[in-house]
């Protein structure tokens, strides 16, 4: 099956810094890739729809400005958090959707977990 | 609203126990996908259904879908310990972007 990483896989700052995320389909070329974000013992919360080439389209209440999105190419979406804080402390997970003959399935990457001191 | 409804949210089963984790939605689909997950871990895609009675088998799972009743159905066949995670179902309700809407998880805890 279709091979999506994340990294980093786990990774710790400091209030105030920013911190990137990348997600890469690896065996697949992917022109949507979608982000999430998952709390403890919760369901996944769609974040942005990222498509190559363009700008990210985000969900009602989830700032651009501070979740940057960038998916230059059909094979990479990136994730910016932006002057982070505790509160953006959370599991993200990156997908990337496969094409019609996969009946649009999304293949997930492994997650990356962030803390923020 | 786009609403994905699963139950039971928890469930404990002895091994070698059957039993059924359900998915409603609230408006026309006719792809859903189920997923697992372990502590700490993404994703594993389980099963894509797309169309009306949609029926797939995986060893001790099996999926089903009913478009109509906008109904899936997660059957567990003679529990064992390593079916133990939480699942989730998850609806297409979008159009070209294909956005899933993701249910609430049902976290599985087989007992011996």
């Amino acid at each position: 099956g279709a091979v999506v990483s994340q990294h980093p896989s786990r990774v710790i700052c400091k209030s105030g810094t920013s911190v990137k995320i990348e997600c890469r389909s690896l065996d697949f070329q992917a022109t949507t890739m979608f982000w999430y974000r998952q709390f403890p013992k919760k369901s996944l919360m769609l974040m942005a729809t990222s498509n190559e080439g363009s700008k990210a389209t985000y969900e009602q209440g989830v700032e651009k400005d501070k979740f940057l999105i960038n998916h230059a190419s059909l094979t990479l979406s990136t994730l910016t958090v932006t002057s982070a804080h505790p509160e953006d402390s959370s599991f993200y997970i990156c997908s990337a959707r496969g094409d019609r003959g996969s009946g649009y399935e999304q293949y997930f990457g492994p997650g990356t977990r962030l803390t923020v001191t | 609203e786009l609403k994905v409804e699963q139950n039971p949210l928890f469930l404990s089963m002895q091994e070698g126990k059957n039993y059924t984790i359900y998915c409603n939605y609230s408006t026309t689909s006719d792809r859903l996908y189920w997923y697992r997950q372990d502590p700490g871990k993404s994703l594993e895609s389980l099963f894509v259904l797309l169309s009306n009675g949609a029926v797939k088998q995986e060893g001790r799972l099996m999926a089903s879908l009913d478009t109509k009743a906008r109904l899936s159905t997660l059957h567990i066949t003679a529990a064992v310990h390593d079916l133990s995670a939480t699942y989730f179902c998850a609806v297409d309700f979008s159009g070209s972007a294909r956005q899933l809407t993701f249910g609430s998880g049902t976290q599985l805890t087989v007992l011996p």
